[in-house]
């Protein structure tokens, strides 16, 4: 079952432009993570964020959290025609096992035009 | 370099035919996983392990089966009994407990 959602489906931007892409979950979770995807490719870690965090940057990224919402947003500064990708939520709900392995939306696919 | 190696890159299967893909850390992981990728679908969880010769069935295991003889490798066999196959296939691996998934560059599975 999904349990993240990425909004948009697709956004596209001119370079420069900062983005913004938003993902809301059903049930409670430990943590919330960003991934990125180029076409054809494996996914690429990019930042990772807590339930007792509510924003965290890595370079040009920020990362919302807010759990009361079940949502989250990513937002990339001064943006670059190599940020062109699929972005994707991943959500790690604990039920008491460890690992369980992440669950995943179906992504935002971000486009910049140069 | 520590990675995560999936082989082959692109495969083809016959209608009827088992196939296995190759999944392979070094990273010392303890967990790792294989998703299912179709278009305008995201990634769907097919199976997981935690710890070696033990692992869980996913979201969409039917017609999927795996091993975990070893902490480095985890195949992934789609078997005749899959209806539709042909997807990309990606592998990942995390510490086990609430850190980042290292990805494996993936397998294109065409039945044809």
């Amino acid at each position: 079952s999904q349990q993240g959602e990425e909004d948009p489906q697709a956004l596209s931007i001119q370079e420069g432009e900062n983005a913004t892409m938003n993902c809301s979950y059903k049930t409670s979770i430990n943590n919330l993570q960003w991934y990125r995807q180029n076409s054809g490719r494996g996914l690429v870690h990019l930042i990772l964020i807590r339930s007792n965090e509510r924003e965290k940057h890595s370079g040009r990224l920020r990362v919302t959290l807010d759990t009361s919402k079940k949502s989250s947003s990513l937002l990339i500064t001064a943006s670059r025609a190599a940020d062109t990708a699929s972005y994707f939520c991943a959500t790690d709900v604990d039920t008491g096992g460890g690992a369980d392995g992440l669950t995943f939306g179906k992504g935002t696919h971000l486009i910049i035009q140069p | 370099d520590g990675g995560i190696t999936q082989s082959p890159k692109y495969l083809f299967r016959k209608e009827g035919q088992n196939v296995t893909l190759s999944c392979e850390q070094n990273l010392n992981h303890d967990a790792m996983y294989w998703y299912r990728q179709d278009p305008g679908q995201g990634l769907r969880l097919i199976y997981y392990s935690q710890i070696v010769n033990d692992f869980q069935k996913g979201d969409i295991a039917e017609g999927y089966s795996v091993s975990r003889e070893k902490k480095e490798s985890f195949p992934l066999t789609v078997t005749s009994a899959q209806k539709n196959p042909t997807a990309f296939y990606l592998c990942a691996s995390s510490a086990l407990t609430f850190t980042e998934a290292f990805f494996g560059q993936g397998t294109r599975l065409t039945v044809v």
